[in-house]
């Protein structure tokens, strides 16, 4: 019930196209879901965030998709560019043990030129 | 930024032997973490700390010990070095004005 699964464990895209990621959950607890992305030799970085008090979240070109009926979200990359190629992980925490993330695993990601 | 600096960057050891790997931050964050990454499995983590000599045990702590003696230093040890603890070891901290965490640059370890 802790886990948290990501889909697709790697993907290639077009460059200008729209790259999904998913990410599904079964703790019903959970309320935060935050997305990160990782580049090679470097530590993840937090991309975007989500509480589910909302269905979608935008910063850029990057929207985070809430389902909470279905447990899933998704993050949405528009216009994908090739600097966006990197690892993605989705992430979920409950308060009030929010010390603890879990972590799906991950997504390699690479947009074709 | 969030002001970590992790030491060492790169080691080679071989079985059997002690190494700590060290992370410090300079903001006096309260929540420190200790994660290993491997392809396949994400980010498991290790210890925590959630202040100076208070730690507790993640998903993966078994042949791993930590110490906290103050606030900016969080140490994780390998007390006898194993092929399968080869990884990248991140450290993490949480701000305290939310959920998110930071990340370290990672720590290379190969164990021979």
């Amino acid at each position: 019930q802790q886990q948290v699964k990501q889909s697709p464990q790697s993907l290639i895209v077009q460059k200008g196209g729209i790259s999904i990621i998913n990410c599904a959950y079964e703790n019903t607890a959970f309320d935060y879901f935050p997305w990160y992305q990782q580049f090679p030799g470097k530590g993840p970085a937090l991309l975007i965030a989500i509480r589910p008090d909302v269905s979608e979240k935008k910063e850029g070109r990057f929207t985070i998709s809430f389902n909470k009926s279905a447990k899933q979200f998704s993050l949405h990359i528009m216009d994908s560019q090739p600097g966006d190629s990197a690892t993605y992980f989705c992430a979920a925490s409950s308060l009030p043990s929010n010390y603890q993330l879990i972590w799906g695993a991950g997504t390699k990601l690479i947009i074709k030129p | 930024d969030a002001g970590i600096t992790q030491s060492p960057r790169h080691k080679v050891t071989e079985t059997g032997t002690p190494v700590t790997l060290r992370c410090h931050q300079t903001e006096n964050h309260r929540y420190m973490y200790w994660y290993r990454q491997d392809p396949g499995h994400g980010l498991r983590l290790i210890h925590y700390s959630y202040g100076v000599k208070d730690t507790d045990k993640g998903e993966v702590s078994d042949g791993y010990s930590v110490s906290r003696s103050k606030t900016e230093d969080f140490l994780l040890t390998l007390e006898s070095a194993t092929s399968s603890q080869t990884s990248v070891y991140f450290c993490a901290i949480r701000r305290g004005d939310g959920n998110t965490i930071y990340f370290g640059e990672g720590s290379w370890l190969t164990v021979v």
